[in-house]
């Protein structure tokens, strides 16, 4: 069984900071890709990217993601108030199956 | 624009069944698969099951699996999510949610406001 493991488990930055968020698959799976949502407070979660570096539509570009085989890195370059949240990862496409991680708050410092 | 509204909720006894339904608007249904995802209160996101755009394939969580039956009627744009045998773990906000892709499970495009789940006696 595939794991997602996010790191940190809470990230504290001030607005303009740069922000960069970690996913990691505990195994290897062919074929697969991650992508990342944001999740406010009592709302439903958002996609921001997929495909490694692919922007979801109406997605700002301080957002930006990378990686390779089992790790992905979300970035936000700098920090807008409204970044604030929750952000998960998932990974999809090598398995029949949808892996979440569990999540990373970033929160106002 | 595309939406989807989930409906079907509320609190329910153990051992006892509840459907959820999630009506779609803003692009065309049946072309897409779905899915449902589910987040207990203040933990992460679980999937839970997703259903082929043609509800030929069915796939579902380790933790629902036999309990749990997800469906379409796509002459009424709605997915469905027929849960039976609730545990008291299957309390969570409950998501629909839009998958791109025909084919392996894709990412989620799309998702609902969700609808709340309480599975208590």
């Amino acid at each position: 069984e595939v794991v997602l493991t996010q790191s940190p488990g809470t990230l504290s930055l001030s607005p303009g900071e740069r922000a960069t968020l970690s996913c990691r698959a505990s195994q290897s799976v062919s074929n697969s890709y991650f992508a990342w949502y944001q999740q406010k407070p009592g709302q439903a979660p958002r996609l921001l990217m997929y495909g490694v570096s692919s922007r979801a539509s109406g997605i700002p570009d301080r957002f930006s993601g990378s990686g390779s085989g089992t790790d992905s890195s979300l970035t936000i370059s700098r920090l807008e108030p409204e970044d604030f949240a929750v952000y998960y990862c998932q990974l999809y496409g090598g398995s029949p199956l949808i892996i979440f991680g569990q999540g990373t708050r970033l929160e106002i410092k | 624009q595309v939406q989807l509204v989930e409906s079907g909720g509320g609190v329910v006894q153990p051992g006892r069944s509840l459907r959820l339904s999630c009506v779609a608007s803003g692009f065309t249904f049946s072309s897409y698969p779905m899915h449902w995802v589910r987040q207990a209160p203040g933990k992460g996101l679980e999937w839970v099951a997703v259903i082929a755009y043609d509800g030929s394939i069915k796939l579902y969580a380790d933790s629902v699996k036999g309990r749990f039956t997800i469906s379409r009627d796509d002459s009424k744009n709605t997915l469905y999510l027929q849960m039976n045998s609730l545990r008291d773990e299957d309390t969570a906000m409950y998501y629909c949610a839009r998958d791109p892709r025909a084919g392996q499970p894709d990412y989620l495009d799309y998702w609902g406001q969700g609808i709340l789940v309480t599975v208590s006696s």
